[in-house]
C-alpha cells in the first residue's frame, strides 16, 4: 500500500517562505512512470495544481506560481518538497501531495493518461503575522 | 491554460436517484479527463480516468463518457456515501486544471 504524508509548519508569516515535505511510503521516487505532485485547496474552494517533479528531476510548474515555486526530491529519504516564497494571505490553503500516475496509455501516441491516484491527507497552511 | 466549466455547481438528490454532472473544456482535450470525489475534510479520490476508465475499487455505478470538449460523470442508484463534492480535471496539457466542483447533497 502506498501512503503519502505531508509535513511542515502550519503557520507562515507574510513575505516568508513556505516549506512542505511529502514522505512516500510503499513506492519509490525513482519509479519511471510516476510524477510527484503538489496541489492546494483554499478553504471552501476548488483545487489548484501547483507543480510536479519526475524521477529524472525535471519539473513542471503552474505559470501562475512559477516565479515563486520550487519542487525538489530527495530519493534517499523518499521525500519530495515544496518551497513557495514571498507568501501572502492568498496562499492560505490545504496543501496536498499526490502521486501522478499513468493509469493507462494512449494507443495512438503511447502517451500516458495521468491521474492523481494516491494523495496525502493534506496539511493546512495559514499565512498570517 | 485550459479552462473547465463544470455544471451544475450543486445538485440535490435522493438515494437511488441517477445524477449526471457535466464538464466542458475550453479546447479539445481528446479524452484526457479525470473525475474525483472529495468528502469533507478528506483528500480527493480518483473515480474515472481517461474520460471513461473506472479506477480499480470504484463501484460500477460510477461511469464517465465524452471526448473532445464535453464530458459527463453519471452516478446511478445513488448511495448514502456518494453525497460529496465532485471535480473534473484535464491532463491534456500542463498546467493540469480542475473544474470548480459539483456538490451532490441530499434532497
Amino acid at each position: 500500500q502506498v501512503l503519502l504524508q505531508e509535513s511542515g509548519p502550519g503557520l507562515v508569516k507574510p513575505s516568508e517562505t513556505l516549506y512542505l515535505t511529502c514522505t512516500v511510503f510503499g513506492d519509490s521516487l525513482n519509479r519511471g512512470s510516476h510524477y510527484w505532485t503538489w496541489i492546494r485547496q483554499p478553504a471552501g474552494q476548488g483545487l489548484e495544481w501547483i507543480g510536479r517533479i519526475f524521477t529524472s528531476g525535471s519539473t513542471n510548474y503552474n505559470p501562475s506560481l512559477k516565479s515563486r515555486v520550487t519542487i525538489s526530491a530527495d530519493t534517499s529519504e523518499s521525500q519530495f518538497s515544496l518551497e513557495l516564497n514571498s507568501v501572502t494571505a492568498a496562499d492560505t490553503a490545504v496543501y496536498y501531495c499526490a502521486r501522478d500516475n499513468a493509469l493507462s496509455h494512449d494507443i495512438m501516441t503511447g502517451g500516458g493518461y495521468y491521474a492523481m491516484d494516491v494523495w496525502g491527507q493534506g496539511t493546512t497552511v495559514t499565512v498570517s503575522s | 491554460d485550459i479552462q473547465l466549466s463544470q455544471s451544475p455547481s450543486s445538485v440535490s438528490a435522493s438515494v437511488g436517484d441517477t445524477v449526471t454532472i457535466t464538464c466542458r473544456a475550453s479546447q479539445n482535450i481528446r479524452n484526457f479527463l479525470n473525475w474525483y470525489q472529495q468528502k469533507p475534510g478528506k483528500a480527493p479520490e480518483i473515480l474515472i480516468f481517461a474520460a471513461s476508465g473506472l479506477q480499480s475499487g470504484v463501484p460500477s455505478r460510477f461511469s464517465g463518457s465524452g471526448s473532445g470538449t464535453d464530458f459527463t460523470l453519471s452516478i446511478s442508484s445513488l448511495q448514502p456515501e456518494d453525497f460529496a463534492l465532485y471535480f473534473c480535471q484535464q491532463t491534456f496539457s500542463v498546467p493540469w486544471t480542475f473544474g470548480r466542483g459539483t456538490k451532490v447533497d441530499t434532497k
